[in-house]
């Protein structure tokens, strides 16, 4: 168990609808980090933020969106979803020191299937 | 842009011998990190192993080592005394210093023979 935790495990929609998929890092860290994986674009970064406010963004949609909140916990919002956008949805989470890199531990993940 | 090319898609190996995952990488920066994660059948992504580029030492996690040469840009991962729980997708990754975001390779799976 990596200590962070993402809800739902499992999500079934429709297209065109919208998601919310929620992140908690592990005590003490304020980055946390999305990633998309998928079958035809691999595992992808999407956004990171750090202790509230957006440090980094990857490949992510227009359509997708994300905060982190004053507690830390982190969601990432898609939609108008799309038959593509099925993937499983990492959070990852590493705490920030100066001049160290820190190691990202990764949630479960959630699995979003888009019919 | 950074790049990450694992070159093998599938490796295999009997139980208790030892296998070679190949990673090789391109950064312009000095400073980066490099990563070996693990995917079982359930999908979480598990941490192995992680290198500085600045350490000439290569890493060391118990069965799990790490061939790190630098000059060519290649970071492979040495798996000794195969287990059955060894069997997963493995990616390599790379980050920049100060540009924390992960850059992963295609992955390899392996599979562990009994």
């Amino acid at each position: 168990d990596s200590g962070v935790t993402q809800t739902p495990k499992h999500l079934i929609t429709a297209t065109g609808q919208r998601v919310t998929l929620r992140c908690s890092p592990r005590s003490g860290d304020l980055s946390v980090y999305w990633y998309q994986q998928s079958l035809d674009q691999g595992l992808q970064f999407l956004i990171q933020y750090y202790n509230g406010e957006e440090r980094a963004k990857g490949n992510i949609l227009e359509r997708f969106s994300a905060q982190q909140f004053p507690d830390l916990h982190s969601e990432l919002n898609l939609s108008s979803l799309e038959l593509g956008d099925s993937a499983l949805y990492f959070c990852a989470s590493s705490v920030e020191l100066e001049n160290l890199q820190e190691t990202q531990y990764f949630g479960p993940g959630t699995r979003l299937l888009v019919l | 842009a950074q790049t990450v090319t694992q070159s093998q898609p599938e490796m295999s190996v009997q139980e208790a011998e030892t296998v070679t995952l190949s990673c090789t990488y391109d950064t312009s920066e000095s400073d980066y990190y490099l990563f070996w994660y693990k995917q079982p059948p359930s999908r979480q992504m598990i941490l192995v192993i992680r290198q500085e580029a600045y350490k000439q030492q290569n890493a060391t996690e118990n069965r799990f080592s790490v061939n790190f040469q630098k000059a060519a840009k290649s970071f492979s991962l040495k798996i000794s005394d195969s287990q059955l729980g060894d069997a997963a997708m493995y990616f390599c990754g790379l980050s920049n210093f100060g540009n924390e975001k992960l850059t992963f390779g295609t992955g390899t799976r392996l599979t562990i023979i009994p």
